[in-house]
């Protein structure tokens, strides 16, 4: 099966950088997401690592390390804004059903 | 522009009462579609998907159900309540065929059953 593990809560800084890490466990790897979800509301896609290396995206950089079954989530010069849950997800099973498995999800706090 | 819409968005049901939740997609043929579960303070627990109409696949076994009668509609459904159904229920749509890393989530139904 698939798993994933993400730190339950993150702290920071406004103007600062932080990093969510994502570990995961998977039979088949077809890339990973991140995904962004304010308080009451849906969540929204960030990104997406298919091959090593890092993803950049405005302030938002994500990286992928297959070998490690690794990645994270990069957020540069935060605002109050970018307080918010943040998912990674993996692909499950095969073929085109576009399952995704998501972690737990990582509170983001921006302090002033 | 594709959009998806749910409804109703928040909803108080007391145990042992029905369930049915609407979930509409427009702007897209052929579809996935998916109904998600999200507790407080959890992730997104995966509990139907759908890759055509009349093909339902559940991932939890639970005393909910799933129906796609048309291409771009979704419906979770069930008989009767537990007060472990309350929770925010997301619909989501991806396009078939494609890598599919990326899905779309509807604005959600918070469900509390009393």
């Amino acid at each position: 099966g698939q798993s994933l593990e993400q730190p339950s809560e993150v702290t920071a800084v406004e103007g600062a950088i932080v990093q969510i890490n994502c570990t995961y466990q998977t039979s088949g790897f077809y890339g990973l997401s991140w995904y962004q979800q304010h308080d009451g509301g849906a969540p929204t896609f960030l990104s997406y690592n298919a091959l090593d290396g890092l993803e950049e995206t405005g302030r938002f950089s994500s990286f992928l390390s297959r070998s490690d079954s690794y990645g994270y989530l990069l957020l540069q010069e935060l605002q109050m804004k970018d307080s918010a849950s943040y998912f990674c997800a993996v692909r499950g099973g095969s073929g085109n059903t576009g399952k995704l498995i998501f972690g737990q999800g990582t509170t983001l706090q921006v302090k002033p | 522009s594709q959009t998806i819409h749910q409804w109703p968005a928040t909803l108080v049901q007391p145990v042992g009462s029905p369930l049915s939740l609407e979930c509409t997609v427009e702007g897209t043929s052929n579809p996935n579609l998916y109904w998600y579960r999200q507790a407080a303070g959890r992730g997104l627990q995966l509990l139907f998907y759908s890759v055509g109409i009349g093909q339902i696949s559940s991932e939890v076994p639970q005393n909910l159900s799933a129906s796609r009668p048309q291409d771009r509609q979704f419906i979770l459904s069930s008989k009767k309540l537990l007060l472990s159904d309350s929770g925010f229920y997301l619909c989501a749509w991806s396009p078939l065929g494609t890598g599919s890393y990326e899905q779309y989530f509807g604005p959600g139904t918070r469900l509390t059953v009393t």
